[in-house]
């Protein structure tokens, strides 16, 4: 059965960059795409990108230009960083696993694996 | 402000059936299909129903989802204590290179 683990700094300075390491286990990583997802104290979910195992990415427009997705399929793991980050980035991170769809061309289904989450506080 | 358009909360008493709405438009899920997530508190979403209708393994069929033009919906029947949580709907975006995008929630409240 796989799992996904988040790991990271709990706490980032402003204006720094925000780093994530989700590792995947009892799976391969194969096949799948592999998501960001964030929820900020109290609110909803919000989509943040993913990578699909041969490295292609989409990211959301609001965040584009910040962030990047990276995947070693050698460690079985995919990372996340998020740069010049404010109090507006405090949230939970979750990692999670794309089910990989018919429908269009690097589009999923649902995502059917989820992470623990961590938190990450931004804060001086 | 989310796309996808849910009530911020829903309630019922246990054994009746609820639904959950979710609104949007023809570049979302006019075009693409719809997920639910359910969240009990304190704990990551979890996949209850994906391709619009399809249940992943393990998710009871208490729980049906429907698509119809630029909305879809969520039914829970035979309401239980249990249920009481957040809900969201989710669906691909095609504008700006397509991008996934959440509704903003419905909290369920079982009475």
């Amino acid at each position: 059965q796989v799992q996904l683990q988040e790991s990271g700094p709990g706490l980032v300075k402003p204006s720094e960059t925000l780093s994530l390491t989700c590792t995947v286990s009892g799976g391969s990583m194969s096949n799948h795409y592999w998501s960001w997802i964030r929820q900020p104290p109290g609110k909803g979910l919000e989509w943040i990108g993913y990578i699909y195992y041969s490295g292609n990415t989409k990211y959301s427009p609001s965040l584009k230009s910040r962030i990047t997705i990276s995947v070693d399929t050698s460690k079985n793991q995919f990372s996340l960083k998020l740069n010049s980050v404010t109090a507006a980035d405090t949230a939970v991170y979750y990692c999670a696993r794309g089910i990989p769809a018919a429908f269009k061309p690097y589009y999923y289904y649902g995502m059917d694996v989820w992470g623990q989450g961590t938190t990450v506080t931004v804060s001086s | 402000q989310s796309v996808l358009t849910q009530p911020p909360s829903a309630s019922g008493t246990p054994g009746q059936r609820v639904t959950i709405s979710c609104s949007g438009s023809s570049s979302n899920i006019g075009s693409n299909t719809v997920n639910w997530y359910q969240q009990l508190p304190g704990t990551a979403p979890k996949l209850l129903i994906f391709n619009n209708n399809q249940r992943p393994s393990g998710v009871p069929d208490r729980f049906f989802g429907s698509k119809s033009g630029t909305s879809a919906s969520l039914a829970i029947s035979g309401l239980q204590s249990e249920d009481e949580a957040d809900y969201y709907c989710a669906a691909w975006d095609d504008s700006l290179n397509g991008h996934v995008i959440f509704g903003g929630g419905t909290k369920l409240t079982v009475l």
